[in-house]
């Protein structure tokens, strides 16, 4: 089994600021882990991945997470909020199943607030 | 261009009253999977297809019915529906080939059960 756990339900951020998203797994193998972006009224889009390699990955719109094993962790981060970054963020983990498919968990999200 | 799409975006119904939101994708996925979305929860699956002719259920399938006749088609039914099952769904699909759990999905069908 796994699951995924995002501890912050709402973030709110200064325009400009810093921002770090948190996520923790736990699984018992192992996992690709994902970050989607729900922007308001819209379906989740692909914010970036981990699948193997560099442990830092950069994604879209100038966010990036770094996977730390040890931790069972996949923070996301980005250096300078734009206001156009106010959505909700969901972390997930994958692993393999018996179908030959990938199992998705999803976090419960976070809703990151922008304010000017 | 791909994309998965859902079809109401919104809808109002009464108990009981029976419904379908249909799911079409353009991206030959073989994977095509429900999801509801409520505040606090996240996503939680409610049926999955791995391919035509083959469905499963998810975390939370009670109250629903899917079927999978054709590849690129997965309706959601909710034969009697209850206030509970007021929620944002949502339909996504996955490949094969790229087999690393990256999901697509739809933009989403909001529903409220009176």
């Amino acid at each position: 089994a796994q699951s995924v756990t995002q501890l912050d339900s709402q973030v709110p951020v200064f325009e400009e600021a810093p921002v770090e998203l948190r996520c923790n797994y736990s699984s018992s193998v192992s996992v690709y882990l994902f970050w989607y972006v729900q922007y308001p009224n819209q379906g989740l889009q692909l914010l970036l991945k981990y699948l193997s390699g560099s442990t830092l990955v950069k994604g879209i719109n100038g966010f990036e997470a770094e996977f730390n094993k040890s931790q069972t962790s996949f923070h996301l981060r980005k250096p300078s909020v734009h206001i156009s970054d106010t959505a909700e963020y969901f972390c997930a983990v994958s692993r393999r199943d018996s179908g030959g498919y990938q199992k998705v968990t999803f976090g419960t999200g976070t809703k990151l607030q922008v304010i000017p | 261009e791909a994309q998965v799409t859902q079809n109401p975006r919104y809808l109002i119904t009464v108990t009981g009253k029976k419904l379908t939101v249909t799911c079409s994708q353009n991206m030959n996925h073989e994977y095509m999977s429900w999801y509801r979305q409520d505040p606090g929860l996240g996503l939680r699956q409610i049926y999955y297809s791995m391919n035509v002719e083959v469905t499963d259920k998810g975390d939370v399938p009670e109250g629903y019915k899917v079927s999978r006749k054709e590849k690129r088609n997965f309706p959601l039914i909710l034969e009697s529906p209850s206030p509970n099952q007021t929620s944002l769904y949502f339909c996504a699909s996955m490949g094969r080939t790229v087999n690393t759990g990256e999901l697509f999905f739809g933009e989403g069908s909001r529903l409220t059960v009176l």
